[in-house]
């Protein structure tokens, strides 16, 4: 079975300065890694996906991921964040074979101060 | 575009009622899941549908039911409220086959039960 970790469940940030929000996995087969973003009172969208290659994976809204299999990691990172960054920001991951299911972190809520 | 439609957006329901969450999409996707969000928890898969005529358990799915109506419609049912179940439900669709695809979200239902 896949779980995720999401290191931090709250990180504050002043505009314009960068961030990261830390995942880990476990998992004993090959997985596919996913972060969404969730806006107030709406459904999550996706932010960007790791499926193969690369390791360093660039998504929307200037986001990117690097997946660091050796550590079972996915952190987001932003190098300048704006006050429209804060959201609710969930980890998922699912396997690359057969998966069906995507398991989901427990989320990190970014706030980004002026 | 419509995308992932779900009703009700709020419900209030007493102890040992029943309900059924609707949910549409119209992007003409095989999988459907449905998951519940929970403060600290993040999303957890209640149970999903691999494609049409096929619905299998989740992570949490006592205490539901589905129903899997044709391509578009993907129901969860209620038959007898718990407080337990006071969450907001989210319903997906996935563009491929699998939990392989990106995940598109319906904007969710508010359910409390007292």
């Amino acid at each position: 079975a896949q779980s995720v970790t999401q290191l931090d469940s709250q990180v504050p940030v002043f505009e314009e300065a960068p961030v990261e929000l830390r995942c880990n996995y476990s998992s004993s087969v090959s997985v596919y890694l996913f972060w969404y973003v969730q806006y107030p009172n709406q459904g999550l969208q996706l932010l960007l996906k790791y499926l193969s290659g690369s390791t360093l994976v660039k998504g929307i809204n200037g986001f990117e991921a690097e997946f660091n299999k050796s550590q079972t990691s996915f952190h987001l990172r932003k190098p300048s964040v704006h006050i429209s960054d804060t959201a609710e920001y969930f980890c998922a991951v699912s396997r690359s074979t057969g998966g069906f299911k995507t398991i989901f972190g427990a989320g990190t809520r970014l706030f980004v101060k002026a | 575009n419509a995308g992932v439609t779900q009703t009700p957006k709020f419900q209030v329901l007493k102890t040992g009622q029943s309900m059924t969450l609707q949910c549409a999409q119209d992007m003409n996707h095989n999988s459907m899941y449905w998951y519940r969000q929970d403060p600290g928890m993040g999303l957890r898969l209640i149970y999903y549908s691999a494609s049409e005529g096929t619905t299998d358990k989740g992570e949490v799915p006592n205490g539901y039911n589905v129903s899997r109506l044709n391509k578009r419609e993907f129901s969860l049912r209620l038959e007898s409220a718990a407080p337990s179940q006071t969450s907001v439900y989210f319903c997906a669709s996935s563009d491929i086959q699998g939990g392989v695809g990106k995940l598109f979200f319906g904007s969710g239902t508010q359910l409390s039960v007292l």
